[in-house]
Order: C-alpha cells, then structure tokens, then sequence
C-alpha cells in the first residue's frame, strides 16, 4: 500500500490568491482527516470525513476554508483567498474505522507558505 | 473538552541513556493512545498504538504504557542512539466523535 498521498509537497503562493490542497487516503479506509500545524498551536483537527460525508467542520477557522471528498479516494483543501497567516504544514490522515483497533495513518504533509 | 500534554517540551541524553517521555490526558473516555515520531520536516510516524483496553504494548526498544484511570501514558526507549533523535507525539483518540487529539509533543535529541 502506498500509504495516504498528499500533494503538493511544497506550495509557496501570493496573498489572496486560491490554495488546493490534495490527499488521497489509503483503500478501504472509511475515515479522512485534514490537520494543520504550526509552531504555535501545534496539530489542530480541521475536518474529518465518513464515507466521504463532511462529519465536523467546527475546526475550520473561517469561510475561506473549504473542503470537499468527492468520491472515496479524493479529498481537496481549498483557502480561498489566502493570507500569510495560512502559513503552516497541513497534513492529511485516514483509518479504517472507529473503534480502539484502529490507529490513524499519515500523509507526509503539504508545507503551504503563503507571501 | 479533551486536552493532551507532554513533558518535558524538550530532552537531551547522552547516547546509551534510556529515554522516558510522558503524555497526560484529561478525558479518560478514549479508544486508544497512539505514539507517533516526526523528524524536522517531514511526516508523522506510527511508533505504537496502545488500545483502551490494553496496559502496553512493545517493539523493539520502545514499549509504552498505558494508565486510563490516570489519564498517563509514558514512552520508553531503551538504549538510546543518535538516530532516536526526534520529535515524539502523543495523541489521544476520544470515544466520543472520533477525535484524535494531539499533545504538543517532545523534542529528544540524543548526543553522540
């Protein structure tokens, strides 16, 4: 299994223009997860997704945040317009299914600085 | 509302030294503890995944532990080496909403 893909790697773009971030989860994992970090609030849960229906939202810090999993192996990240305070590394994550057996599996994270 | 914390924020040790690294949670309504390892730059790392109902678990030179009712779980690395050197993360997943919430982890950096 190639584990869960995250694109771009690096992403470096102007104030006010629009970001899309890309994850592809891993197969057959019910759940994706899209997290941020940053220096000063460490990793922040933004969204989750099951089957491919938004779940929770409330960590999305405004309107110019958006989120979409169109289908089981696609999901995007879109900041619209961005500000340099969007500056961070977000990672996307996947599980199989709730429960205590079942751990979260990494992406290796998009680094979005935002000038 | 769940709150994760590790200490020390920070931890240098001489190679060979063992390295102990805890994590304390607020909630003890969770379906498991997991340990994740980040080098600078990169992504997060599944070291161990502990599940509620389980007081450790090993491999290699880590084993982790688990106290529920405490709300602790501690991390040791027997035989430390350079390589070791990392940031270590706790993250606790809550039985309620699926959350996984994450301490602000430990930065460990072992001395040749």
């Amino acid at each position: 299994d190639a584990g869960v893909i995250q694109s771009p790697r690096h992403e470096v773009t102007e104030m006010g223009q629009e970001v899309t971030l890309r994850c592809k989860p891993i197969s057959g994992h019910d759940y994706l997860f899209w997290y941020r970090q940053t220096m000063m609030r460490g990793l922040e849960l933004l969204i989750y997704f099951n089957n491919n229906v938004p779940i929770d939202d409330s960590g999305m810090p405004e309107d110019r945040f958006s989120a979409k999993m169109p289908n089981a192996s696609f999901s995007t990240l879109k900041i619209q317009p961005s500000e340099p305070r969007d500056s961070a590394v977000y990672f996307c994550a996947s599980s199989p299914r709730q429960g205590e057996r079942y751990g979260y599996t990494f992406g290796s994270g998009t680094r979005l600085t935002v000038v | 509302k769940q709150e994760v914390t590790q200490i020390p924020a920070a931890l240098s040790v001489p190679e060979g030294e063992n390295l102990v690294l805890n994590c304390s949670f607020t909630d003890s309504a969770i379906y498991n503890l997991q340990w994740f390892r980040q080098d600078p730059g990169k992504g997060l790392t599944s070291l161990l995944l502990i599940q509620s109902s389980q007081r450790e678990q090993t491999s290699g030179r880590l084993n982790a532990s688990l106290d529920k009712s405490s709300g602790r779980s501690t991390l040791y690395i027997a035989a430390s080496q350079p390589g070791d050197s990392a940031t270590y993360l706790c993250a606790v997943l809550g039985a309620a909403g699926n959350k996984l919430t994450f301490g602000g982890g430990t930065r460990v950096l072992v001395k040749p």
